[in-house]
């Protein structure tokens, strides 16, 4: 069983689209993270998110945390090809330290 | 560069082979990590260490052994290489707070035939 189960796992749209991308879990994280992977390279940081409610935008991309703590949603406006990647969400609890846990993944392609 | 360096990039392992994959970091970070990742399945977590000396089990690490000698190197060893282990295989850190997030490596690529 999946403790971050993300959707949709394959997402194929065009330039100038927008997209939402979710990651949900019936466990109560005290952080969640979302990262970006490339082909042939590890996943990279794009925001974490620690407070019930929160909302954080970074340039296009718009990161929400559920008010529960338990989900989280990445939303892409105006999605560009070089958005393309493996969206990758990961969440913190209160007794795994600093150990993460990551859903499985949503590959986005965004095609000219 | 600072940051997390692995070695190899890719390797071809035989059905009972060992090997070492190597994760160095100049970072001064306290914790490291291995996880593998699947096609469609996420990053499991094989084994981490919260410092020099110190390391614990994570979700799946049957097959593979660790050490921390150092703060700087966090090697993970497989013995008896499975056809189960074909994977990518990536190595992170992060120094203390998790909010910055993991560094990761560029990964090892795993076939075992």
């Amino acid at each position: 069983t999946q403790l971050l189960e993300q959707s949709p796992q394959f997402l194929s749209i065009q330039e100038g689209e927008n997209l939402t991308v979710y990651c949900n879990s019936s466990s109560v994280f005290s952080s969640l993270q979302w990262y970006r992977q490339e082909p042939g390279e590890g996943p990279v940081l794009l925001v974490t998110v620690v407070t019930g409610g929160e909302v954080k935008k970074l340039k296009r991309l718009t990161f929400q945390f559920g008010d529960a703590r338990k989900d989280s949603s990445l939303h892409i406006t105006a999605a560009q090809p070089g958005d393309t990647g493996l969206y990758l969400c990961a969440g913190a609890r209160e007794t795994s330290g600093s150990r993460l846990t990551f859903g499985e993944g949503t590959q986005l392609t965004v095609n000219p | 560069n600072a940051g997390v360096t692995q070695t190899p990039k890719f390797r071809i392992l035989k059905i009972g082979q060992s090997m070492t994959l190597q994760c160095t970091q100049d970072m001064n970070h306290n914790y490291m990590y291995w996880y593998r990742q699947d096609p469609g399945m996420g990053l499991k977590l094989i084994y981490y260490s919260v410092g020099a000396g110190i390391t614990d089990k994570g979700e799946v690490p049957n097959g593979y052994n660790v050490s921390r000698s150092t703060t700087e190197d966090f090697p993970l060893r497989l013995e008896l290489a499975a056809p189960s282990q074909t994977s990518v295989y990536f190595c992170a850190s992060v120094r203390d707070r998790i909010f910055y997030g993991y560094t990761f490596g560029s990964g090892t690529r795993l076939t075992v035939v």
